[in-house]
């Protein structure tokens, strides 16, 4: 069965570009998270999809952050403008209800120069 | 707020030895989930082993065992007889009702 897939794997962008990660959850998950990981806060939850609807974006860092599910197949989380700080690696997860395992997609290293 | 605690950074062990890696936990749920996941040098993140609050059993997976330790908000890995493929990061993590929480993870490097 293929895992959770992410697209791009690595994306090198100049400030102020935008930038666009994709994922596609693992078939039948009702669920789907966006993490960002840096040395410095580890790993941190963006937001959270439930049925394709977001249900907590309190982890999105700014307004220049968005996110969508537009189908229960696909999701994208957008930067735009991006910035330096943004450099981080950025993962999907998704899961059969929101207690059970995660399963992570292979990430999207992102570098913002 | 439920919060997760790894206190060993770094971690040396000898090929073949069995490794135990650190987790304390916080929280004030009463229902709550512990995981384990690794990260390799390659980045990918992997589900190890799954303890549930209600379980009275200690998890196992393989190699990989959990010492469940309620009473002390402890979450344990275990990993016996060590391999040189074991070398990576390994999270701690916890779901309640504020979400997952990672730990701050152990960096485990297996020497032959």
């Amino acid at each position: 069965d293929a895992g959770v897939i992410q697209s791009p794997r690595h994306e090198v962008t100049e400030m102020g570009q935008e930038v666009t990660l994709r994922c596609k959850p693992i078939s039948g998950h009702d669920y789907l998270f966006w993490y960002r990981q840096t040395m410095m806060r580890g790993l941190e939850l963006l937001i959270y999809f439930n049925n394709n609807v977001p249900i907590d974006d309190s982890g999105m860092p700014e307004d220049r952050f968005s996110a969508k599910m537009p189908n229960a197949s696909f999701s994208t989380l957008k930067i735009q403008p991006s910035e330096p700080r943004d450099s981080a690696v950025y993962f999907c997860a998704s899961s059969f209800g929101g207690a059970d395992t995660q399963y992570f997609g292979p990430g999207t290293r992102l570098t913002v120069l | 707020a439920q919060k997760i605690t790894q206190t060993q950074p770094g971690m040396f062990v000898q090929e073949k030895e069995a490794v135990t890696l650190d987790c304390t936990y916080d929280t004030s749920d009463q229902s709550y989930g512990l995981f384990w996941y690794k990260q390799p040098s390659s980045g990918e993140m992997i589900f190890l082993i799954y303890q549930g609050s209600y379980d009275e059993q200690n998890a196992t997976e393989g190699r990989y065992s959990l010492n469940f330790q309620k009473a002390r908000k402890s979450a344990n890995l275990v990993i016996s007889a060590s391999q040189l493929g074991d070398s990576a990061m390994y999270f701690c993590a916890m779901r309640g009702a504020d979400g997952l929480t990672f730990g701050k993870g152990t960096h485990l490097i297996i020497q032959p």
